[in-house]
């Protein structure tokens, strides 16, 4: 089956410093998600970005399909973009199951 | 509106005993999904469900799993004899029909701790 490897696996940031979080997967695949769970467990989605590049304010992924991997940016960051970061792809078959990474789990210190 | 409702938010039970989790899914989306979000394994695909269709029951792990959605909305996943391992936070997610590629709405989990 498709894997999925994130990095790095931790990461501390002071509060306003920059930061690149990367996913790697094993196959092809048509459809990428980022998500974050935030301290509390909750998860939510970023962006679902399968190629190409978006922007969602201090949030920004690009996913190159051809080379299998997927970053996401994370611009002056804030202590409330603690959490994991996930990134997740679709399995086999027709059904929308997501295959997750491991996650990055992020913390932004004041 | 109302997201993804799960219940019982946490859950304490004794190896052996049989456990219900409810999902109640964002209203008018048509799939469902049961994860599980554990220390040792991450995040790991357990059922889907799409309207009629037969559910994909390719990610449950013993047969001591089992999954029922009634009437195309509520489901409940039930765990029979639990083990110490079965510990975990059992996330629900749904979509609308014909948004499965883009993204999923997770409810906020039932914390399931078997002693």
């Amino acid at each position: 089956g498709i894997q999925v490897e994130q990095s790095p696996p931790d990461l501390i940031l002071q509060e306003g410093a920059n930061s690149t979080l990367r996913c790697n997967f094993s196959d092809s695949v048509n459809n990428l998600q980022w998500f974050h769970q935030n301290p509390w467990g909750q998860l939510i989605n970023l962006f679902y970005i399968p190629s190409g590049t978006k922007q969602n304010g201090r949030l920004s992924a690009t996913t190159v399909a051809t080379e299998r991997y997927s970053l996401l940016y994370i611009s002056s960051s804030q202590t409330t973009d603690s959490g994991v970061y996930f990134c997740a792809v679709h399995g086999s078959g027709n059904t929308g199951k997501l295959i997750f990474g491991q996650g990055t789990t992020l913390q932004v210190k004041p | 509106g109302a997201g993804v409702s799960q219940s019982p938010s946490n859950k304490v039970t004794e190896k052996g005993k049989d456990v219900e989790l409810r999902c109640d899914p964002i209203s008018g989306h048509t799939a469902l999904y049961w994860y599980r979000q554990s220390l040792g394994q991450g995040l790991e695909f357990l059922i889907y469900f799409q309207g009629n269709s037969a559910p994909d029951k390719s990610g449950l792990p013993s047969d001591r799993f089992s999954a029922e959605r009634t009437g195309g909305s509520v489901s409940t996943l039930t765990i029979q004899r639990t083990q110490q391992e079965d510990s975990a936070v059992y996330l629900c997610a749904s979509t609308p029909r014909g948004r499965e590629w883009e993204t999923q709405y997770f409810g906020p989990g039932t914390r399931l701790l078997v002693l």
